[in-house]
């Protein structure tokens, strides 16, 4: 099974709403990620958490903040986006616990933002 | 810097006609690991095929093969017998030693009947 769920499929909120988006895996795997894909674009890395600890922020902006309650679960809490934030975020996970696939990245179906 | 260049933007093929995307990339390290993504209208970022550079062998799965030239940089997908849930938007895609993954600008695969 190399299944990792996102909710929800989509969300439309405005600059002033607090929103979360949620992604769960339950692989065994140690490592998750978020991810931004814009239209016509290929996805780019925003964080990276290994073994719940993050290790990864590619600069991204404080109204976006990753959490990591456990090794399957991953958030992603949004507070006073803008339009240009809208996208599908994508999250993956990786790195099985017995050590085999360590390298490669199962991705969720993605949950299409628009902010308002 | 690590790149990956796809330099098809977009590419049609019959249904059962076999296709190759191509795909290279610019890296200093001698271990890693490459990939190929399809990314159907659905969106879901589907896994189609994987290969470890230290590996000579090159990767198949199923209908997919890859023709890996680890001295020319290059990383090709071949789909045989192509098939119209094929159509996608195809990424490849560069894993370094941090585990972070470059990926191409992709290429539109249209599958036509």
């Amino acid at each position: 099974d190399t299944e990792v769920t996102q909710t929800p499929k989509h969300l439309v909120m405005g600059m002033t709403n607090k929103k979360s988006l949620k992604c769960e895996q339950h692989m065994g795997h140690r490592a998750m990620y978020w991810y931004k894909q814009k239209a016509k674009k290929p996805p780019e890395l925003m964080f990276v958490y290994s073994y719940e600890k993050l290790s990864i922020n590619e600069s991204v902006p404080s109204r976006f903040s990753p959490e990591c309650p456990n090794s399957s679960l991953l958030n992603l809490h949004l507070h006073a986006l803008q339009p240009e934030d809208s996208a599908l975020y994508l999250c993956a996970s990786s790195q099985d616990e017995q050590g085999q696939d360590t390298d490669t990245q199962y991705f969720g179906p993605g949950t299409r933002l628009t902010v308002l | 810097a690590q790149t990956v260049t796809q330099s098809q933007p977009e590419m049609s093929v019959q249904e059962a006609e076999t296709v190759t995307l191509s795909c290279t990339y610019d890296t200093s390290e001698s271990n890693y690991y490459l990939f190929w993504y399809k990314q159907p209208p659905s969106r879901q970022m589907i896994l189609v095929i994987r290969q470890e550079a230290y590996k000579q062998q090159n990767a198949t799965e199923n209908r997919f093969s890859v023709n890996f030239q680890k001295a020319a940089k290059s990383f090709s997908l071949k789909i045989s017998d192509s098939q119209l849930g094929d159509t996608a938007m195809y990424f490849c895609a560069f894993m370094n030693r941090d585990d972070k993954i470059i990926f191409g600008k992709g290429t539109r695969l249209h599958i036509l009947p």
